[in-house]
């Protein structure tokens, strides 16, 4: 069974850029949640979708926006890049949106932002 | 909001020695669960404990979840190298579906 995929792995913006991560699920994985990994900052949650729609988000400016597709493949966007987005964002799945499970990590799209 | 906090934020030790690592949240959880994160790589589920004073065990590690639900242990014993990496906790708020709040993470690294 295929693993949780996100696209792309590594990639350069500058600042006032905006850039559009990929994730796919695991077959059959319909809950996808989104965190911000930086250093010393251990996992910051971002966003979770279940069935299309949103069901958590973080405390993160509206410069970050996601989404999710009929698929369950989700999307993360982020605009007008700062320095400080510099991160490993990574989307993890999970089977249901539920009280427990746990959660199926990517490796990851890192970003940097000069 | 929830926060879950964890200490140490790093902690070096000769292989052989025993590892501990603390967890403790500001609200009442439904469920703990544990990650470990191998350098360069991404996090990686170890286990999930949800009832009150619960007490797992992984070969050498043991996992304890609290009798009020507010606070979790990872315990290594005998650490060898392959045990390095970050261990997160990760909580979930009762009452509701809420999401995962990470902690921040111990960085384990063991000296040969």
């Amino acid at each position: 069974k295929a693993g949780v995929t996100q696209t792309p792995r590594y990639l350069i913006k500058t600042r006032g850029q905006q850039v559009t991560l990929s994730c796919s699920p695991i077959s059959g994985h319909r809950s996808v949640s989104w965190y911000q990994q930086t250093p010393g900052q251990g996992l910051q949650f971002l966003f979770e979708y279940f069935s299309e729609t949103q069901r958590n988000k973080g405390n993160f400016p509206g410069r970050f926006s996601g989404r999710q597709f009929s698929n369950s493949r989700s999307e993360m966007n982020v605009s007008t890049l700062e320095l400080g987005d510099s991160a490993l964002y990574l989307c993890a799945s999970s089977p249901q949106f539920e009280r427990t499970g746990e959660l199926f990590f990517g490796e990851g799209s890192r970003l940097t932002v000069l | 909001g929830q926060q879950v906090m964890q200490i140490p934020q790093y902690q070096h030790v000769q292989e052989g020695e025993d590892f501990t690592t603390y967890c403790n949240s500001s609200t009442t959880l439904s469920n703990i669960q544990w990650y470990k994160q191998r350098p360069g790589g991404h996090p990686v589920f170890l286990i999930q404990l949800v009832k009150s004073g619960e007490v797992k065990k992984q070969k050498r590690l043991t996992f304890q979840f609290g009798e009020a639900k507010k606070n979790s242990s990872l315990h290594i014993t005998a650490t060898q190298t392959t045990d390095v990496g970050t261990y997160f906790c990760a909580g979930r708020a009762s009452g509701s579906a809420r999401q995962l709040t990470f902690g921040s993470g111990t960085q384990l690294t063991v000296l040969p």
